[in-house]
């Protein structure tokens, strides 16, 4: 049962414009959200993170929103260069369990 | 060292086979995970070790599949006799602190491509 979820598999955006990825979940319990950025051949590497009990945080060019009441995040990038393409990951850690629950990720490619 | 290391990087291997792959995690790091990515699929959550407390090892997949963490630092990933829908990257990642904080985030190796053929 996937707890989180991204449901575009992939996104295209031209350079300079605003790339919004996506996440939604189910588990109420989940206080604390990240993004992950990862390219061909290597491991993730954390983006942004964002605790529950905000719904806001920035940093540089990416934002992460939290809409609790929805159970949706999303990671805005801002202006999008070509070297955001890769997949991100969303993942939130269960409290208490200490887990953490990746989403399927969505693959952004920034179209020069 | 200065990031978690996993080898081999890649391996293949005949159906049936056994296979270890290895994680060497930042030193003083607490926490230690496994998750594999399939072709397509996000990353599935295999186990962890969190100091000397017993793993979660509620996500393995079978009987065929299991981890130690000797000393509390290196990591081995074992799968017995491998089917082909082992075939996945196998990712090591270790935290500080297996808590809630903004500091706990995970350091992902580059991941042991295996392909059972």
């Amino acid at each position: 049962d996937q707890q989180v979820k991204q449901n575009s598999p992939s996104l295209s955006v031209q350079e300079g414009r605003i790339s919004i990825l996506n996440c939604d979940y189910t588990n109420s319990m989940f206080d604390y959200f990240l993004w992950y950025k990862k390219y061909p051949a290597e491991g993730p590497t954390f983006l942004i993170s964002i605790s529950s009990i905000k719904d806001k945080n920035e940093d540089g060019r990416f934002t992460v929103f939290l809409n609790k009441s929805a159970k949706h995040l999303s990671l805005h990038i801002v202006p999008s260069q070509p070297g955001d393409s890769a997949v991100y990951f969303c993942a939130a850690i269960s409290n208490p369990g200490n887990q953490f629950y990746f989403g399927t990720g969505t693959s952004l490619t920034v179209i020069p | 060292g200065a990031g978690v290391s996993q080898s081999p990087s890649n391996k293949v291997t005949e159906k049936g086979k056994d296979v270890e792959l290895r994680c060497d995690p930042i030193s003083g790091h607490t926490a230690l995970y496994w998750y594999r990515q399939s072709l397509g699929q996000g990353l599935e959550f295999l186990i962890y070790f969190q100091g000397n407390s017993a793993p979660d090892k509620s996500g393995l997949p079978s009987d065929r599949f299991s981890a130690e963490r000797t000393g509390g630092s290196v990591s081995t990933l074992t799968i017995q006799r491998t089917q082909q829908e082992d075939s996945a990257v196998y990712l090591c990642a270790s935290s500080l602190l297996a808590g809630l904080s903004g500091a706990n985030v995970l350091t992902f190796g580059a991941g042991s491509r295996l392909t059972v053929l």
